[in-house]
């Protein structure tokens, strides 16, 4: 089957800092790829829809310029959480349909943030 | 979006049949029903999708009535490789994840 694949999987930043995590779809092209966010005990919450090759749309309660969001080519998004602070630490996680919209949303291993 | 309400949590022994529900009231014409599992720090993973009626795959049922306003994911003789948490999603395009379902299963 699909599968999206997320790197890195685990990173530690110290405070004011950026970091940049990747999502590859790697046997499918995506022209659209949703990141959600994951805090302990908790649901996953979408924070933005990555469409490639223009701006993403990001839900509300969720900066813009705080979360960097790129997509650069039908297989590869980007996000960049920018002076990243200890409350931005989280799990992060893309997510990839195949497809048509209906298509089985395929989701990456995740990838967690622990800012220092 | 459409919203939706499952349990919490739900308890199962091994080799029990285990059925989790989750309503949708509002669910939309156009939106479909999926349910995913999530183990502890890995991203959720595809179980079954499901429109109206009945579906079932190698690893579990989807049961949907006509009013389409919840549905039911069965698990078959489940097993303790099962404990994790089910996540009921509906919609068609972005999917909203709701509070999910946390299944212990006990030897």
């Amino acid at each position: 089957g699909a599968v999206v694949s997320q790197h890195p999987s685990w990173v530690i930043c110290k405070s004011g800092t950026s970091v940049k995590i990747e999502c590859r779809s790697l046997d499918f092209q995506a022209t659209t790829m949703f990141w959600y966010r994951q805090f302990p005990k908790q649901s996953l919450m979408l924070m933005a829809t990555s469409n490639e090759g223009s701006k993403a749309t990001y839900e509300q309660g969720v900066e813009k310029d705080k979360f960097l969001i790129n997509h650069a080519s039908l297989t590869l998004s980007t996000l960049t959480v920018t002076s990243a602070h200890p409350e931005d630490s989280s799990f992060y996680i893309c997510s990839a349909r195949e497809g048509s919209p209906t298509g089985e949303l395929f989701f990456g291993e995740g990838s967690r943030l622990t800012v220092l | 979006l459409a919203k939706t309400t499952q349990p919490i949590s739900m308890d199962s022994y091994e080799g029990q049949e285990v059925n989790i529900t989750c309503s949708h009231n509002n669910i939309a014409t156009n939106d479909y029903i999926t349910w995913y599992q999530q183990f502890p720090s890995q991203g959720p993973r595809f179980i079954i999708q499901g429109y109206k009626t009945k579906v079932t795959n190698e690893v579990a049922s989807l049961f949907i009535p006509a009013d389409r306003k919840s549905s039911t994911l069965s698990l078959p003789r489940v097993s303790l490789s099962d404990t994790a948490v089910y996540y009921c999603l509906v919609g068609l395009h972005k999917l909203i994840f709701g509070a999910g379902t946390r299944l212990a299963v006990h030897p």
